[in-house]
């Protein structure tokens, strides 16, 4: 069956523009995450939905950087005025959110984003 | 703070070899614990789960172990093949979050034939 799919794969954006990022879930996947991975760091959470509603937006790095889910489905990471520290492979994950399956994460291939 | 650490950021071996790959963590009480694979390019794909009552765990050639006192899981990869080559994540999930993952850094490791 289909995995996680993330677009774009690779961005390359000037400072100061916005992006968005999309990631669409496993079908019947309840539970999604952002993750932002840097060089040599490991993976940073961001957020994470249930459904359609964020009960953990904490590891947002500023009120740049949102995030909504549809549908229960496909979810987008807006960041607002790039900087270069923005510049990172941005991951997001899926999950059946059942108490059995211990949470483990479905990871998308992931999105390269280059701020210049 | 919660603090994760893989002791080795980088581990080379030579084929054949069992590669033993370390996760400590502090200020923490994971009820699980999980090892994931990433290569390069590609997101973290899931390997095992391990549970905060459970000491060992095997899968194939992969085996787990979970020692809460001492705070550590090691991960041991038996007759290692080039194929193994990959950066390994460790997370710890549970303990007082239901959801939430936190990752360490990963160790790269490198089987040489």
């Amino acid at each position: 069956g289909a995995g996680v799919s993330q677009s774009p794969s690779n961005k390359v954006t000037e400072k100061g523009k916005d992006v968005e990022l999309r990631c669409d879930p496993i079908s019947g996947h309840t539970a999604l995450y952002w993750y932002r991975q840097s060089l040599g760091q490991g993976l940073e959470f961001l957020i994470y939905f249930q459904g359609n509603s964020a009960p953990d937006k904490s590891g947002l790095p500023s009120d740049r950087f949102s995030a909504e889910r549809t549908g229960g489905s496909v979810s987008t990471l807006t960041i607002q005025r790039t900087q270069q520290e923005d510049s990172a492979v941005y991951l997001c994950a899926s999950s059946p959110s059942l108490p059995s399956s211990y949470n483990e994460q479905f990871f998308g291939p992931g999105t390269r984003l280059t701020v210049l | 703070s919660q603090k994760i650490e893989q002791n080795s950021e980088a581990l080379n071996i030579q084929e054949g070899k069992t590669a033993t790959l370390t996760c400590n963590y502090t200020n923490y009480s994971p009820a699980y614990l999980q090892w994931y694979r990433q290569d390069p390019g590609r997101g973290p794909v899931f390997l095992l789960l391990i549970r905060e009552n459970e000491k060992e765990k095997r899968k194939e050639r992969l085996k787990v172990t979970f020692d809460t006192t001492l705070k550590q899981s090691l991960f041991h990869i038996t007759a290692s093949q080039p194929a193994d080559s990959a950066t390994y994540l460790c997370a710890l999930g549970g303990g007082g979050s239901n959801y939430k993952l936190t990752f360490g850094k990963g160790t790269l490791l490198t089987v040489n034939p």
